[in-house]
């Protein structure tokens, strides 16, 4: 258990729909990162946030957007969803930021239909 | 293309066997990561090691580095049915993008 935690595990929905991927970063870890891994593309960075601030961008479509909270917890938006969406979702914290490892969380698989 | 790219692409040993995967990449790095991730499941963090060291061991894993190449290599001793899963190499380049993964490499032990 690497201490980050993402709900929901599954989701399913409809294209078009938005959906919000939720994400508890370990404790006392300041940066949150989010990860697309689908079968053609592999693991996509999306974004990174640092102790609630923007840090990195990545490969994040411009229908998606992030953000985190004061608590630190980070949420993930997917709007107008497609199905080529469909993937797993990852984040991970690590304590600061460039260089550190990072802990990943069990993912959220999305499916849309 | 991707600043890391794990070769092979998939593995496949009989279990005591060593495995070895290999990772090159592009750009000058801070430091270089392997993680290891089963099926579906999260990626679980091997090893680190950073740009001025050359190799680095942690349990049956040995990791070692050429920045000279760009490369890096991840040994798996006394392999076991347990360790079948996919690894990744990612990169902390020392100027712009962020934490980059390579494709993995899909290692299957078996019994």
């Amino acid at each position: 258990d690497s201490g980050v935690t993402q709900t929901p595990k599954h989701l399913i929905t409809a294209t078009g729909q938005r959906v919000t991927l939720r994400c508890s970063p370990r404790s006392g870890d300041l940066s949150v990162y989010w990860y697309q891994q689908s079968l053609d593309q592999g693991l996509q960075f999306l974004i990174q946030y640092y102790n609630g601030e923007e840090r990195a961008k990545g490969n994040i479509l411009e229908r998606f957007s992030a953000q985190q909270f004061p608590d630190l917890h980070s949420e993930l938006n997917l709007s107008s969803l497609e199905l080529g969406d469909s993937a797993l979702y990852f984040c991970a914290s690590s304590p600061r930021t460039r260089g550190d490892t990072q802990y990943f969380g069990p993912g959220t698989r999305l499916t849309v239909l | 293309s991707q600043q890391g790219e794990e070769d092979p692409q998939a593995l496949s040993i009989q279990e005591g066997e060593n495995a070895t995967m290999n990772c090159s990449y592009k750009t000058s790095i801070n430091n270089l990561q392997w993680y290891r991730q089963n099926s579906g499941r999260g990626l679980v963090h091997l090893i680190l090691i950073r740009s001025n060291e050359r190799e680095k061991h942690s349990g049956r894993l040995r990791v070692t580095l050429d920045t000279s190449k760009k490369s890096s290599s991840l040994l798996i001793t006394a392999s076991r049915a347990a360790d079948t899963a996919s690894y990744f190499c990612a990169t902390d380049a020392d100027y712009g993008q962020n934490f980059v993964f390579g494709p993995g490499t899909r290692l299957s032990v078996l019994p």
